[in-house]
């Protein structure tokens, strides 16, 4: 059985950063490109950012390009999201998100989420 | 970046009435994924490729469409589909989805 597990969110303070991770199992991480998706409360799902299989390419949304990484750590079947710079409106759930393979994207399990709260 | 208008943005429907949600691109797609999120959980991938049910969805559920304009049908409406539905496109970068339909039951 696929699962993702996120963990790490919590409050922050604009400007600050924040890591958090996600733990994959029931299938081959190294197999699959891996996203972060997420949703503002009371809002619609919003794509963040994209890693290949092997970490060799990254994709962000504009808003987050230069303040966010994505990365991932195959041996540990993890996925990873370093926010620095943090706005209050990166507020959010953060989902992780399997990627199915090839040129047109999308996402066949989601974990539960983590939530985001950047407030002073 | 391709936008995605859903419509209705909410709608209610009775117990066996047959349900159309619809999203509209500002410009062809090849592909329209469709994601079912109930509240305070995740979404989860409902039917993807335009028509293709994933694993677990009732055949009650279908999509369609072509180019700008996709649609997700129910054909009878039953209580468990009581949802919000988000349509999204892969096909061109970056990856978006359309505000969502708020789908209750009457």
């Amino acid at each position: 059985e696929v699962q993702l597990v996120e963990s790490g969110g919590g409050l922050v303070q604009p400007g600050r950063s924040l890591k958090f991770s996600c733990a994959a199992s029931g299938f081959t991480f190294s197999d699959y490109a891996m996203a972060w998706v997420r949703q503002a409360p009371k809002k619609g799902l919003e794509w963040v950012a994209t890693i290949i299989y092997d970490g060799s390419s990254t994709y962000y949304r504009d808003s987050v390009k230069g303040r966010f990484t994505i990365s991932r750590d195959n041996a540990k079947s993890t996925l990873y999201l370093q926010m620095d710079s943090l706005r209050s409106e990166d507020t959010a759930t953060y989902y992780c998100a399997r990627q199915i393979p090839g040129y047109n994207w999308y996402f066949d399990f989601w974990g539960p989420g983590t939530m985001v709260t950047v407030s002073s | 970046e391709i936008v995605l208008t859903q419509s209705p943005t909410t709608m209610a429907a009775s117990p066996g009435e047959k349900v159309t949600l619809t999203c509209r691109a500002s410009s062809s797609v090849s592909y329209m994924h469709w994601y079912q999120q109930k509240s305070g959980a995740s979404p989860k991938l409902w039917i993807y490729e335009t028509s293709k049910l994933a694993s677990g969805v009732p055949n009650r559920f279908s999509g369609s469409g072509s180019g700008t304009s996709y649609s997700l049908t129910i054909n009878s409406m039953e209580t468990e589909d009581a949802a919000t539905y988000y349509c999204q496109q892969g096909s061109s970068y970056p990856p978006t989805f359309g505000g969502g339909t708020k789908l209750e039951l009457k």
